[in-house]
């Protein structure tokens, strides 16, 4: 079955530090990948997905993550913190029922 | 216009009453969903109906009921509330049933506090 698993429940980066947040999928065909972020009392938001093509995909609010199939990895990154980038962050994968199934979250801090 | 729209936003009541949540999407989208958030962010899929027809029914108690009268709308019945049920609920659609390529978008969530 489809699955993802973030490492680190919370990452703490100072403004203008590089932000990395890590997650590893499991899948038994090629998988669908996500990133969706959420600011306090909000909805999900799509940062931005890999189907298929082009491994390095960008997204919103100057993310992107790069897809490798050797790693069974889609790790999010940015390259210099925003205080607003403070939010929780869900990597998410599409499951056998199509079904979308996210990890356990992780809690961007951002430092002045 | 907001695409996928939940009421209410919050909602407190005691414990045994019954309660609906509604959800309604504006996006022409053949699938919805409903999501329990739980206290620690936690993310678990309930339900999903692909145009009226319930298509997953995760473990969940028979105390939860979907309702989809036509395919723009998926609401939540719950009966006999219990203190853990006390979550965010989360509603939401995507375009098609062929593996959600194109993503789901969510619902501003309904806070439920059972006390």
């Amino acid at each position: 079955a489809q699955s993802v698993t973030q490492l680190g429940s919370h990452v703490s980066v100072s403004e203008g530090a590089l932000v990395l947040l890590r997650c590893n999928y499991s899948s038994s065909v090629p998988p669908y990948l996500f990133w969706y972020v959420q600011y306090p009392n909000q909805g999900l938001q799509l940062l931005l997905k890999y189907t298929t093509g082009a491994t390095l995909v960008k997204g919103i609010n100057g993310f992107e993550a790069e897809f490798k199939k050797s790693e069974t990895s889609f790790h999010l990154t940015k390259p210099s913190a925003h205080m607003s980038d403070a939010a929780e962050y869900f990597c998410a994968v599409i499951g056998n029922n199509n079904d979308m199934r996210f990890g356990a979250g992780t809690r961007l801090t951002v430092k002045p | 216009d907001t695409a996928v729209s939940q009421t209410p936003k919050y909602l407190v009541t005691q414990m045994g009453n019954d309660k609906s949540i509604k959800c309604e999407q504006n996006l022409g989208h053949d699938t919805m969903y409903w999501y329990k958030q739980d206290s620690k962010k936690f993310l678990k899929i309930m339900f999903s109906y692909n145009n009226k027809e319930l298509i997953i029914n995760e473990t969940v108690p028979n105390r939860f009921s979907p309702k989809s009268p036509d395919k723009a709308h998926l609401n939540l019945h719950i009966n006999s509330l219990e203190l853990g049920d006390s979550a965010v609920y989360f509603c939401a659609s995507s375009q098609d049933r062929s593996r959600g390529g194109y993503g789901y978008t969510f619902g501003s969530g309904t806070r439920l506090t059972v006390v």
